[in-house]
C-alpha cells in the first residue's frame, strides 16, 4: 500500500515570505497526487491536483510532481496568515482511494 | 464548490452503544467514503462505497462498523459497538467517479467522543 510521507512536520514563515512544502510517496504506482488544505476544526479544501511532472499551479498555489524521485511539492506564493493551515497530500491510482499524508502545519506571522 | 454536508458536526456516546454518523454527498455523486482522523494525527482511509456495495476498505474498518445509502438518502457509517478507540472525527467524502482524475469532496467531518 502506498505510505506517504510529509515534511516538515511544521513551518513558519512571515507574511509575503514563500513557503514550500514537501511529499514523498513510497513507489510509483500513483498517478495523481493533490495537495488538500484544513483549517483547524474544517473539514479539506482542493488546491491543487497534479498528473504529470513539471509544475501546475492554481493561484498562489504551485505544485512540482517529480515522479522519479517520488516527490510532489506545493509552493505557496505571498503566503497570508489566512492561510496558516495544516497541508495535506495525497496520492492515489485507478484502483484505490487515495492515501494522505500526515500533514504540515503552516503557519504565517504576519 | 460542491458541498458535502455531515450530520451532527459533535456526537458524544457511551462505549458499547451503537452510533450513525450520517452524510449528505454531492447530489450527482456516485462515490462515498469514509476517513478516520484521531485527533492530531493523520486522515486514515476507512472505506469506498458504489452502488450499494463496499469497493474498498482498509484494516481500520472493523467488523463493527458498517456503510450503507438506503434509497439515496443519507450515506451513513455505523459502529456497533463503540469502543473507546473510536473516538476520533469522521470525514465523509463523495466524487462523481472512481478514477484518479476525480476529485473527493470532503465534509467538515463529525467529532466522535466514545466514554
Amino acid at each position: 500500500q502506498q505510505k506517504v510521507q510529509q515534511s516538515p512536520e511544521s513551518l513558519t514563515v512571515s507574511e509575503g515570505a514563500m513557503a514550500s512544502l514537501n511529499c514523498t510517496f513510497s513507489d510509483g504506482t500513483s498517478d495523481n497526487f493533490r495537495w488538500y488544505r484544513q483549517h483547524s476544526g474544517k473539514g479539506l479544501e482542493v488546491l491543487v491536483s497534479i498528473f504529470s511532472d513539471g509544475e501546475k499551479e492554481e493561484g498562489r498555489f504551485t505544485a512540482h510532481l517529480n515522479r522519479a524521485s517520488l516527490h510532489v511539492s506545493l509552493h505557496i506564493r505571498e503566503p497570508q496568515p489566512s492561510d496558516s493551515a495544516v497541508y495535506l497530500c495525497a496520492t492515489r491510482n485507478n484502483n484505490n482511494a487515495p492515501r494522505f499524508g500526515a500533514g504540515t502545519k503552516l503557519t504565517v506571522k504576519p | 464548490g460542491p458541498k458535502v454536508l455531515q450530520i451532527p458536526s459533535h456526537q458524544i456516546i457511551d462505549m458499547g452503544q451503537m452510533v450513525t454518523l450520517n452524510c449528505d454527498p454531492v447530489s450527482n455523486h456516485l462515490y462515498f467514503y469514509w476517513y478516520k482522523q484521531i485527533l492530531g494525527q493523520q486522515m486514515e482511509f476507512l472505506v469506498n462505497f458504489y452502488n450499494g456495495k463496499v469497493m474498498e476498505k482498509s484494516k481500520l474498518f472493523k467488523d463493527q462498523f458498517s456503510v450503507e445509502r438506503p434509497d439515496g438518502s443519507y450515506f451513513t457509517l455505523k459502529i456497533q459497538p463503540t469502543a473507546l478507540e473510536d473516538s476520533a472525527v469522521y470525514f465523509c467524502a463523495s466524487s462523481p467517479g472512481h478514477s484518479s482524475a476525480e476529485t473527493l469532496y470532503f465534509g467538515s467531518g463529525t467529532r466522535l467522543t466514545v466514554l
